[in-house]
């Protein structure tokens, strides 16, 4: 199964854009890849996926490798509740996800 | 509103007892799934159904059991043969075994003493 590689933490000013980086350098053409986030003690959030082009919604910005070996996700302007853990997973189902420890998000006021 | 709904939030049990963490969902989604998060870990696969009256076993099954008698509930037993059941459990749910988006519920935290 694809794993990811994702940095432990990362910190950033509220209000300032937010680039969180996943490498994903043995992701197979049936891969998508999906970002969910999780804060203490709940259980993970859906924030967004995608295939091959680069995606939009109204949590966030997907941006695609062109040879789909990383990606990056955009927060445009991060608020204190954006403070959580990040999962970059790769899966054509979920009974094949691996979801690894993740990157934390610190937002400093 | 609908949703993925487990209960309780916490659950304190002695050592050598079995319990049932439940999970039910209203989003009408043929698959479910039971995870397990230990402090500063990612989510291990316990197991996985993807329709009515079946279930497969994921990376860490042993000493768990399930059923899926209805779509809406499927129930995760923590039984005495698990070793290390502290921990926090989550299930999911989604659309089919082709993945979209997963709705996961609010967590069980499992404390044995």
């Amino acid at each position: 199964d694809a794993k990811t590689t994702q940095p432990n933490s990362m910190e950033s000013n509220e209000e300032e854009p937010v680039h969180l980086p996943c490498n994903h350098s043995t992701i197979s053409g049936t891969d998508y890849i999906h970002w969910y986030r999780q804060l203490p003690s709940q259980g993970p959030e859906y924030v967004i996926h995608g295939l091959t082009s680069n995606v939009n919604n109204r949590m966030a910005s997907l941006a695609i490798a062109e040879d789909r070996k990383s990606s990056t996700l955009i927060l445009h302007r991060a608020t204190l509740r954006d403070a959580a853990v990040y999962y970059c997973i790769l899966s054509t189902s979920y009974d094949k996800v691996i979801f690894g420890p993740g990157t934390s998000l610190s937002v400093i006021p | 509103d609908g949703g993925i709904t487990q209960s309780p939030k916490y659950l304190f049990r002695k050592e050598g007892q079995n319990v049932t963490l439940s999970c039910e969902q209203n989003l009408n989604h043929d698959a479910m799934y039971w995870y397990r998060q230990d402090p500063g870990q990612g989510l291990r696969l316990i197991y996985y159904s993807q329709i009515v009256n079946d279930f497969q076993k994921g990376d860490i099954a042993e000493g768990y059991s399930v059923s899926r008698e209805k779509k809406e509930s499927f129930p995760l037993t923590v039984t005495s043969a698990q070793k290390n059941p502290t921990a926090f459990y989550l299930c999911a749910s989604s659309m089919g075994s082709v993945y979209t988006e997963a709705f996961f519920g609010q967590g069980t935290r499992l404390t044995v003493v």
